[in-house]
């Protein structure tokens, strides 16, 4: 069974701080697929990252991060310098084989930067 | 990526009636994945569509009350039957539109329905 766990319901943080959105998750799949979502007051889900089981990497793009460690299955986001415009609920979620299987979401984490 | 157009994107409708949501998809793809959000919930899978067969139904959710249908590789409909306040949800369809380019699934704009 997939499962994708965000604890932190709410996050508020005062802008130009850092934060870090934590995800867990637990499947019996060998090769899977990890993302996160941004959903933003307008409602869109904005697609943000994928990554495969098969790439322990840790990837960059400007001020978002993400720290991928299979050891503890976890997947976590974290926003350097967040910005009011960061603001929104942010879902992390899980696909077994690419293409083949739905998205299994996590019950999200609503951030919100105050200015 | 790939690119869906999902409309109505709201609508207000009437306890006991129907309303049908279209997603059209800019490629073909063999699965569409038709999902529920309920007021400040996640997002719950009602079913997946294969072209040529019947959706495939998560528990919880009948074909009853979602019929789906699937035509082509292009599109889907899914319908919400018999509303009740109940219903009242964004509801949206999704593909894998990376097409083997990394890229995420793709979802459509929602349809924000409110059942009175």
């Amino acid at each position: 069974a997939q499962k994708v766990t965000q604890a932190q319901t709410e996050i508020s943080v005062v802008e130009k701080e850092d934060v870090t959105l934590d995800c867990v998750y637990e499947t019996r799949d060998t090769t899977y697929y990890l993302f996160w979502y941004k959903q933003p007051p307008s409602g869109e889900l904005v697609f943000l990252i994928r990554r495969n089981s098969f790439d322990e990497q840790n990837e960059i793009s400007g001020r978002y991060s993400w720290n991928f460690q299979k050891s503890t299955s976890s997947f976590n986001f974290t926003i350097t310098a967040s910005q009011v415009v960061d603001s929104a609920v942010y879902f992390c979620a899980l696909a077994g084989r690419a293409g083949a299987n739905n998205l299994f979401f996590g019950t999200g984490t609503r951030l919100t930067v105050i200015p | 990526s790939a690119v869906i157009s999902q409309k109505p994107s709201r609508d207000i409708c009437q306890r006991g009636t129907s309303l049908t949501i279209q997603c059209q998809v800019d490629s073909q793809v063999t699965m569409m994945f038709w999902y529920r959000q309920q007021p400040g919930q996640s997002l719950t899978l009602i079913a997946t569509a294969n072209q040529g067969s019947e959706a495939t139904y998560e528990s919880g959710f009948v074909i009853d009350k979602f019929p789906i249908s699937r035509p082509n590789l292009t599109f889907s409909t899914l319908t919400v039957s018999n509303m009740s306040p109940e219903d009242s949800s964004i509801y949206l369809c999704s593909v894998d539109g990376s097409r083997g380019q990394g890229g995420g699934y793709t979802f459509g704009s929602g349809t924000r329905l409110t059942v009175v």
